[in-house]
């Protein structure tokens, strides 16, 4: 299972753009990169996946290089609402339900 | 709404006391999961189920007994709990499609469980 190493915290202001970079070196070639958000006292939720080059919906934007052994989640224009703990899964089949969610990123915007 | 429901959201208990846990999948899914998330701790897997079959118990103890009767059920069950069980208690379930592609899981809004 491809292990990955993101930054433990981020801060930003309300209206800038957020970059979260996770690295994973060891990335298989059937994997896809997936990214959860977790509100405080909620369950995580669903954000982006992609397998490679960009990604984009309404939430968010993944940029994945062509060696993929990393992945950057770029917020826009944050809001105090974006304030929140964001986890990098790297996987590609059923058996990784054991991937681990770490401790991801926490981000906290302030106004 | 993930189309995970999970009741009670709030549990007080003593160590004594038996209680259940439920979460409820609208999703067709085909797995199901229990989490538990400690303050301020990352989350940590503690059962699977796939097509009602158990297929990870996370060491963990016994005080802790999953049910899934049907793909769509999952239950917690509680007994002689320990004050450092209290935690948020997280259900998820997945597609668990087949596909090659990361078995996005959906999660529902969590039993934040204190035991006294």
């Amino acid at each position: 299972l491809a292990k990955t190493t993101q930054p433990i915290s981020m801060d930003s202001y309300e209206g800038q753009e957020v970059n979260i970079t996770c690295s994973h070196n060891n990335i298989a070639t059937n994997d896809y990169i997936t990214w959860y958000q977790q509100f405080p006292s909620q369950g995580p939720r669903f954000i982006i996946q992609g397998y490679k080059t960009k990604v984009t919906n309404e939430v968010a934007s993944l940029f994945i290089p062509a060696d993929r052994k990393s992945s950057t989640l770029s917020l826009p224009r944050v809001s105090l609402s974006d304030t929140a703990v964001y986890y990098c899964l790297v996987g590609g089949t059923w058996g990784d339900y054991k991937l681990s969610f770490g401790a991801g990123t926490t981000v906290t915007v302030r106004a | 709404e993930t189309g995970v429901t999970q009741t009670p959201r709030h549990l007080v208990m003593g160590m004594t006391n038996k209680k259940s846990l439920k979460c409820e999948q609208h999703l067709g899914h085909n797995a199901m999961y229990w989490y538990k998330q400690s303050a301020k701790k990352p989350l940590e897997l503690m059962f699977v189920y796939s097509l009602e079959e158990r297929v990870e118990n996370n060491s963990v103890p016994s005080r802790f007994s999953p049910e899934c009767p049907n793909s769509s059920h999952l239950f917690l069950h509680l007994h002689t709990l320990q004050p450092e069980d209290s935690a948020l208690y997280l259900c998820a379930s997945s597609p668990k499609t087949g596909q090659p592609t990361t078995d996005t899981q959906y999660f529902g809004p969590g039993t934040r469980l204190t035991v006294l």
